[in-house]
C-alpha cells in the first residue's frame, strides 16, 4: 500500500541487538531522510528518530538509524522488555509530498 | 507539558458524520502544521490530512478526499476534522499530530481517538 517495505515482526532477548529495515523507492528513502516512530499498544505513537540519525530528548542512544541507497534500518542495542512496540519507517515521498509509513514491524522482546 | 488530545470519536452507522477535535496544550498551534494519521485495524499508520499555519494550504489523501476536511481554529488553540460520507474501511483510531516536516517528522501525537462506522 505505501510502497515501502518492512518484515511484519522481529524478536530478540534482552541485551541483544536487533535490526529492522525498510525498504522504499527513489521517491522516497532514495533521495530524503528518513524518520522512525516507535508504537505501543494503546499509547501515543513517538517519534523515535528524525533528520535520519537524530534522537529526540529523552531517547537512548541505544536506538541508532542509518540509510543505503534506497534501504534504510534502525538498530536497537542492549534490548530491554519496554523496547517491545511496533516500528515505522517514514520518509518523506516527492511524489505524494508528504511522509509515507511502512507497514510496521513488531517487535518481541522474549 | 507540550500536548495534544483527541475527541470527537464514536459508533456512526456508513453514510454518516463525525467532527474530531484536537486540543493542544503548552504550545502555540499557529505556530505549526498539523496533521491527523489513522490506524485502522490491523494496519499500519497513514496520514490522512495536514494543513499549514494559517489553514490556507490542505491536504488530504486520495481515499478521504472531498469527504473529510480539515480545518483549525488558532485562537482556540484546536484542529479539527470533519468526516462525510464515512465508510466503513474509515474505521480506526485518529491521531491528532504536530508535523516539523520532512527533516523533523511529527514530534507531538494524542493518544487518539477511536471511529468506528459499522450499521
Amino acid at each position: 500500500q505505501s510502497g515501502l517495505t518492512q518484515p511484519p515482526s522481529v524478536s530478540g532477548t534482552p541485551g541483544q541487538r536487533v535490526t529492522i529495515s525498510c525498504s522504499g523507492s527513489n521517491s522516497n528513502i532514495g533521495s530524503n531522510v528518513v524518520n522512525w516512530y516507535q508504537h505501543l499498544p494503546g499509547a501515543a505513537p513517538r517519534l523515535l528518530i528524525y533528520n535520519g540519525s537524530q534522537r529526540p530528548s529523552g531517547v537512548p542512544d541505544r536506538f541508532s538509524a542509518s540509510k543505503s541507497g534506497t534501504s534504510a534500518s534502525l538498530t536497537i542495542r542492549g534490548l530491554q522488555f519496554e523496547d517491545e512496540a511496533d516500528y515505522y519507517c517514514a520518509p518523506w515521498d516527492n511524489i505524494l509530498n508528504g511522509p509515507v509509513f511502512g507497514g510496521g514491524t513488531k517487535l518481541t522482546v522474549l | 507539558e507540550v500536548q495534544v488530545v483527541e475527541s470527537g470519536g464514536g459508533l456512526v452507522q456508513p453514510g454518516g458524520s463525525l467532527r474530531l477535535s484536537c486540543a493542544a496544550s503548552d504550545f502555540t498551534l499557529e505556530t505549526y502544521w498539523m496533521a491527523w494519521v489513522r490506524q485502522a485495524p490491523g494496519k499500519g499508520l497513514e496520514r490522512v490530512a495536514n494543513i499549514n499555519q494559517g489553514g490556507s494550504e490542505k491536504s488530504y489523501v486520495d481515499s478521504v478526499q472531498g469527504r473529510f476536511s480539515i480545518s483549525r481554529d488558532n485562537a482556540q488553540n484546536s484542529l479539527f476534522l470533519q468526516m462525510n460520507s464515512l465508510r466503513v474501511e474509515d474505521t480506526a483510531i485518529y491521531y491528532c499530530a504536530r508535523e516539523r516536516g520532512r527533516y523533523f517528522g511529527m514530534d507531538v501525537w494524542g493518544q487518539g481517538t477511536t471511529v468506528t462506522v459499522s450499521s
